[in-house]
């Protein structure tokens, strides 16, 4: 069953803007990882972050985790047309080694 | 990097029929994969763990007749949707990792089926 709520489950925002996109979930997990879905699409891995880290950076992608609150938040600062997608986060949970997604949010950047 | 490799991308097929799809790492091996299944417009759920040597673990609602998971090498893992009907008609996505904890899971293209 799925574990992760996001939010918000849609967003739209103009090119330039930042979009902040957040995730919840409810087991111990050994990672937390955001990806990136464009429509009828596979998924592209976009950062990692491990339970033992709290912030993390990739080009324009910032992720925070919170473990105490098991929450998560991905940050696309900048944002740009072709960033428009959904994105999932998914954890890696601790003894299963199974990966289990988010409801997704689904960005559209205006140009 | 590592590449997931899905076959077919699109089937359209009759009620009845049984469909197969691949799912292959290109460089590097994968003694667990993954296969999800995703709705319009929802997020993927995922239907079994496949293991190299042995029988996949399917989660819960999932039919393990219905859907046949073969994973004969550290390469490939196939998925057999049987006797498919037009309630099967998804988007059908594997996965696969390495052995290293830790490292993200590589996703395939996916694969569209629709059932007639």
């Amino acid at each position: 069953s799925q574990q992760g709520e996001e939010d918000p489950q849609a967003l739209s925002i103009q090119e330039g803007e930042n979009a902040t996109m957040n995730c919840s979930y409810k087991t111990s997990i050994n990672n937390l990882q955001w990806y990136r879905q464009n429509s009828g699409r596979g998924l592209v891995h976009l950062i990692l972050i491990r339970s033992n880290e709290r912030e993390k950076h990739s080009g324009r992608l910032r992720v925070t985790l919170d473990t105490s609150k098991k929450s998560s938040s991905l940050l696309i600062t900048a944002s740009r047309a072709a960033d428009t997608a959904s994105y999932f986060c998914a954890t890696d949970a601790r003894n299963t080694g199974k990966l289990i997604f988010g409801q997704g949010t689904t960005l559209q950047v205006k140009p | 990097g590592a590449v997931v490799s899905q076959h077919p991308s699109w089937v359209i097929c009759k009620s009845g029929t049984s469909v197969k799809i691949e799912c292959r790492s290109l460089d590097f091996q994968a003694t667990t994969m993954f296969w999800y299944r995703q709705f319009p417009k929802q997020s993927l759920m995922l239907m079994a763990t496949s293991n190299e040597g042995s029988k996949a673990t399917y989660e819960q609602g999932v039919e393990k007749d219905k859907f046949l998971i073969n994973h004969a090498s550290l390469t490939l893992s196939t998925l057999t949707v049987t006797s498919a009907h037009p309630e099967d008609s998804s988007f059908y996505i594997c996965s696969a990792r390495d052995a290293l904890v830790n490292q993200p899971q590589h996703f395939g293209d996916g694969t569209r089926l629709s059932i007639l």
